[in-house]
């Protein structure tokens, strides 16, 4: 089993739209960290949250975390096509390392 | 800074041959993970090391599979008698610590094919 598991497994969307992608966790969690990994390349971090956050932004980027229903959402306004990548989230579980599970691969066509 | 280095980027086996991975971390992290990548699991933990030391291998499968950290230099994955179905990407990523602030910073992985 994954700790962290995208609810939608691919996006297909034009250029200036917005998309959200969402996460639910088994685990309870007080941060999550969404990475993004382009085509060729290792993830990368885009975003973490934390609970006490609710909402982060950076950029184009909205992270939200909502520990209640231990589920968080990654949006991104204004795609562009050097956003298509496929996103992980991961919840933080102590010292265990993190798990990633098999992502949402967004494609977005210029 | 060169990120955490990842050597071969492409390796092609045969059936039952062994294959060894290499891995570089960023120096000062205290911290050495090895994922597997395919298309159907996704990214699957293998193994960590904390400061060189084993600390959770659960994702390794028992037989064929071993990792090490012999300095805090390097680390190695190996597979034994490689099968079909080991063909993936081997992603290895290092991290300062283990906190909640800390990240995981990936190298561009090793491309396995066995054939």
């Amino acid at each position: 089993s994954q700790w962290g598991e995208e609810n939608l497994q691919a996006l297909s969307i034009q250029e200036g739209e917005d998309v959200t992608m969402n996460c639910s966790y088994k685990t309870y969690t007080t941060v999550v960290q969404w990475y993004r990994q382009k085509s060729g390349k290792g993830p990368a971090l885009i975003i973490l949250i934390r609970s006490n956050e609710r909402e982060k932004r950076s950029g184009r980027l909205r992270a939200t975390l909502d520990t209640s229903s231990q589920s968080s959402s990654l949006s991104i306004t204004g795609t562009l096509a050097t956003d298509t990548a496929v996103y992980f989230c991961a919840p933080y579980q102590g010292g265990r390392a993190l798990i990633f599970g098999t992502g949402t691969t967004v494609s977005v066509s210029p | 800074n060169a990120g955490v280095i990842q050597t071969p980027r492409h390796k092609v086996t045969g059936k039952g041959q062994e294959a060894t991975l290499w891995c570089e971390p960023i120096s000062g992290h205290s911290a050495v993970f090895w994922y597997r990548q395919t298309i159907v699991q996704g990214l699957e933990f293998l193994t960590y090391f904390r400061n060189q030391a084993p600390i959770d291998d659960s994702g390794m499968p028992k037989e064929r599979f071993s990792a090490q950290m012999p300095n805090q230099s390097h680390s190695t994955l190996k597979i034994q008698s490689t099968q079909p179905q080991d063909s993936a990407v081997y992603l290895c990523a290092s991290s300062l610590g283990q906190g909640s602030n800390s990240d995981y910073t990936f190298g561009s992985g090793t491309r396995l094919l066995v054939i």
